[in-house]
């Protein structure tokens, strides 16, 4: 099963504020996404990464908010822009697809003054 | 509205017990139904993963159902562990896209105490 790092594991920003988080599979994969988990809550698809295209943003999510890059199949980047406290979360990464298992990363845990 | 509901939304169980969570989805049309283990401070991983076709599926001492016919799903936990201790998440994915989009239930919170 694919192994996921993500980096940082947790950052303390402020308003205003960009922060680029990284995710880092052991080995190739199609499809990654990235989510959000607010606690207590169910996980929130942001968009979907593919290797050599744009990402495919869910609904309230938008490119300009949350930029994504997928420059090969072992990497992505999720940046999120402009912080205001309302992006205070858990950020996951994750790969996978179709019926098998998707494996995640341990999260990035943001709070933002 | 969620279209994967889990409950209760928490419980405390006494080491060595079982315990039994419930998922209830309206997800349509759907190709499997995952359950999650999410461990305070860590990533979900894969406990169990069953098509509409099967009704039930082991690992370990986890064991999970599914009746596509009421649309209902049941983790059971035998003598359950500290270490069970998280939060389980169940998981429906859509057909409609070719790479499986997921349906998320907010999660059933497990305590297992001394």
């Amino acid at each position: 099963s694919a192994v996921i790092s993500q980096k940082p594991s947790r950052d303390i920003c402020q308003r205003g504020t960009s922060l680029t988080i990284q995710c880092q599979v052991d080995s190739q994969v199609t499809m990654m996404f990235w989510y959000r988990q607010q606690p207590g809550q169910s996980l929130t698809l942001i968009a979907t990464a593919n290797q050599g295209s744009e990402a495919t943003y869910e609904s309230g999510f938008v490119i300009d908010k949350f930029p994504i890059s997928r420059p090969n199949l072992t990497f992505s980047t999720l940046t999120v822009s402009n912080m205001s406290p309302e992006d205070s979360s858990i950020y996951l990464c994750s790969a996978g697809q179709g019926n098998q298992p998707q494996h995640f990363g341990d999260g990035t845990r943001l709070s933002i003054l | 509205k969620n279209q994967v509901e889990q409950s209760p939304q928490s419980l405390i169980i006494l080491e060595g017990k079982n315990c039994t969570l419930q998922c209830n989805y309206t997800v349509s049309p759907f190709s499997n139904l995952r359950w999650y283990k999410q461990d305070t401070g860590r990533g979900p991983v894969s406990l169990t993963i069953m098509t509409f076709s099967e009704n039930t599926k082991s690992n370990g001492r986890y064991t999970a159902t599914l009746d596509a016919d009421t649309k209902q799903s049941s983790l059971h936990i035998t003598a359950s562990q500290l270490s069970d201790s998280a939060s389980y998440i169940c998981v429906v994915t859509l057909t409609t896209d070719s790479w499986g989009k997921l349906q998320f239930g907010a999660g059933t919170q497990v305590v297992v105490t001394p």
